[in-house]
């Protein structure tokens, strides 16, 4: 079964709103976990890191002001999109490292994002 | 810039037969190399995964190669079933690195 949830699965929101999506994992806990974002037929493009206990590290290019994460505790992070514009539909996925086997990533089901 | 690369954005074969998807790389600091399987709207699925002291590494149906001196690996299905079809995604770490980079992808199709 799943081991990594992701909350909604589709949303659809209005230009210059805000939009969270949870991330969490089920039966385990994870320090870390990962934020990417997929556009249409093209590769997962690491957002950033979140962090239980500290700030996440973001990637270059991605705006922290804008894609807010909070890793509340050991089992959930939320990726939040503030002021969201339509460039910001995207397809939103979040992993956490199998236990021991760090590379070897469990990925949530997806959000698709449509900002109109 | 693409540190991996998957150039063949769609590959179809015969059922029964053998699929083989390629990636390069160009970070030769990445040393663990894993591929994913992804159907549309979910999550990639882990599927198996390759350290750069080995040169293979088989699980079930699924063989993948290294060869490093040519920053190249490559994933065997055999024989291939319908229900591989989907995009698979290779992906790299480095030295230690929880990160993945992920390649293109590659939409396989099996033709019963």
């Amino acid at each position: 079964g799943a081991v990594v949830s992701q909350h909604p699965s589709r949303v659809i929101c209005k230009s210059g709103t805000s939009v969270k999506i949870e991330c969490r994992s089920l039966d385990f806990q994870a320090t870390t976990m990962f934020w990417y974002r997929q556009f249409p037929k093209q590769s997962l493009m690491l957002m950033a890191t979140s962090n239980e206990g500290s700030k996440a590290t973001y990637e270059q290019g991605v705006e922290k002001d804008k894609f807010l994460i909070n890793h509340a505790s050991l089992t959930l992070s939320t990726l939040t999109v503030t002021s969201a514009h339509p460039e910001d539909s995207s397809f939103y996925i979040c992993s956490a490292p199998r236990q021991g086997i760090p590379y070897e990533q469990y990925f949530g089901p997806g959000t698709r994002l449509t900002v109109t | 810039d693409q540190q991996v690369k998957q150039n063949s954005p769609s590959l179809s074969v015969q059922e029964g037969r053998i699929s083989i998807l390629n990636c390069d790389y160009t970070n030769s600091m990445f040393d663990y190399f894993l591929w994913y399987k992804k159907y549309p709207a979910e999550g990639p699925t882990f599927l198996i995964s390759i350290s750069s002291i080995k040169d293979k590494n088989e699980d079930g149906r699924f063989t993948v190669f290294l060869n490093k001196s040519a920053k190249h690996l490559s994933l065997h299905i055999v024989p291939s079933q319908p229900g591989d079809s989907a995009v698979y995604f290779c992906a790299a770490s480095a030295r230690g690195n929880e990160k993945l980079t992920f390649g293109t992808g590659t939409r396989l199709t099996i033709i019963p």
